[in-house]
């Protein structure tokens, strides 16, 4: 079974607008993965946050973490249509263990 | 680097036959994750192995065996399919001696049984 969920699990938008996706999760973690998913193929590792981190930015990407949440979200600034994609998250117990991932949000981003 | 490799990437058998995946992990990473993915949802985690042991196992019978190699590469054998076996077979693999590192995935192999 899964452990966490993304929110939305659909979302489309237009090019040049930003893309918010949020994840919940059950249990506590050391580390939380946020993956891209083309057309069913195999993971593109996007971003880690460490549980002792907060906001982590890497290009276009900006994830937050609120443990006492238990929640995560991935924001894609000025998106284009190479964003459209399925993304996920992965809690990982610790840092070396089985990932836990979600359903998904699937993105599409129009020209 | 080439990354995690996996082979092959396309597979169609029949009920009841036996299947094996291979996986070449990351330079540099010893420990590799094996996921099944079925269509519509997120991957689901089979069992990992490290120093060419079974170190933790997912909810999956025991029809999922695998083996791991002296080389870090990774077999995924799979007896007795069935037709829910058929999925997206997806490999990770990290470096177990460093906390809270990514675990870089494969591109995957489809496996339709038919």
């Amino acid at each position: 079974s899964q452990q966490g969920e993304e929110d939305p699990q659909a979302l489309s938008i237009q090019e040049g607008e930003n893309a918010t996706m949020n994840c919940s999760y059950k249990t506590s973690i050391n580390n939380l993965q946020w993956y891209r998913q083309n057309s069913g193929r195999g993971l593109v590792h996007l971003i880690l946050i460490r549980s002792n981190e907060r906001e982590k930015h890497s290009g276009r990407l900006r994830v937050t973490l609120d443990t006492s949440k238990k929640s995560s979200s991935l924001l894609i600034t000025a998106s284009r249509a190479a964003d459209t994609a399925s993304y996920f998250c992965a809690t990982g117990p610790t840092g070396f263990q089985k990932l836990v991932f979600g359903t998904g949000t699937r993105l599409l981003v129009s020209p | 680097d080439a990354g995690v490799t996996q082979s092959p990437t396309h597979l169609i058998k029949t009920r009841g036959q036996q299947v094996t995946l291979r996986c070449s992990p990351k330079s540099g990473h010893d420990t590799v994750s094996w996921y099944q993915q079925a269509l519509g949802q997120g991957p689901q985690f089979i069992f990992q192995y490290y120093e060419e042991e079974e170190r933790q196992r997912g909810n999956f019978p025991d029809r999922f065996s695998g083996h791991q190699f002296p080389n870090y590469s990774s077999e995924l054998n799979v007896n007795a399919l069935l037709l829910g076996d058929s999925a997206l077979y997806l490999c990770a693999s990290s470096n177990r001696g460093r906390m809270n590192t990514e675990a870089f995935f494969g591109q995957g192999t489809r496996l339709t049984v038919v």
